[in-house]
């Protein structure tokens, strides 16, 4: 069983640039959510992808989209880059259950000059 | 609403117990616990569900309190390996897992 895994593992912008970043679900999993941990912080949500539309959405503006693919693969895209979007990026995976187990993946860290 | 994690930091010597709770002003209707360790991703540790007992694995156990919107994490005769943040997630109504500040656990030799 292939475990979440995410690309790429750092990643260094400018203000005012566009990213993204993408995520592999664990096998088995139909679900993926995003977050964004900020330094000494908790993570915080940033949407959830279920069967290829979205499935909830956190307190981020319209600039933070994303995308999930038939297999369940997922992008997050970022415009328009702040220097305040320097985070730890993790998606986490379950099988869309609800209250179900999210699993997290190794995070993407970006640094936004 | 973000769950409200005590304490912030607690440092403990291999072998001492510790304690962790989380509360929550909306009622709860399940608490997920994590473990982070610097410069690694969660790592999930169990889920506590509306009605449910008690649960545990090896010496981590956590239990459920639903008047008081409470939970809380019971860590018993701590190892090295248990240092880390551990973070209380609350899941909503729209999916969405909101997470506490963390709670950063040190355990000295």
């Amino acid at each position: 069983e292939t475990g979440v895994t995410q690309s790429p593992t750092h990643l260094i912008k400018t203000r005012g640039q566009q990213v993204t970043l993408r995520c592999s679900s664990q096998s088995g999993h139909n679900t993926v959510s995003w977050y964004q941990q900020a330094l000494g912080q908790g993570p915080q949500f940033i949407f959830q992808y279920y069967r290829e539309e979205e499935n909830g959405r956190g307190n981020f503006p319209p600039r933070f989209s994303g995308l999930q693919f038939p297999n369940y693969s997922s992008e997050l895209n970022v415009n328009a880059l702040e220097l305040d979007d320097s985070a730890l990026y993790l998606c986490a995976s379950s099988s869309g259950a609800e209250q179900e187990t999210q699993y997290f993946g190794p995070g993407t860290r970006l640094l936004v000059l | 609403q973000q769950p409200v994690q005590s304490p912030q930091a607690v440092i403990l010597r291999e072998g001492e117990d510790a304690v962790i709770n989380c509360s929550s002003s909306k009622a709860l209707y399940s608490v997920h616990w994590y473990r982070q360790k610097h410069g690694e991703a969660p790592v999930f540790l169990m889920i506590l569900l509306k009605g449910g007992e008690q649960k545990g694995h090896d010496k981590i156990s956590a239990s459920f309190n639903e008047k008081k919107q409470q939970s809380s994490l019971y860590l018993t005769a701590s190892q090295l390996s248990y240092s880390g943040t551990y973070f209380c997630g609350i899941l909503g109504s729209n999916y969405k897992l909101t997470f506490g500040k963390g709670t950063l656990l040190t355990v000295n030799p």
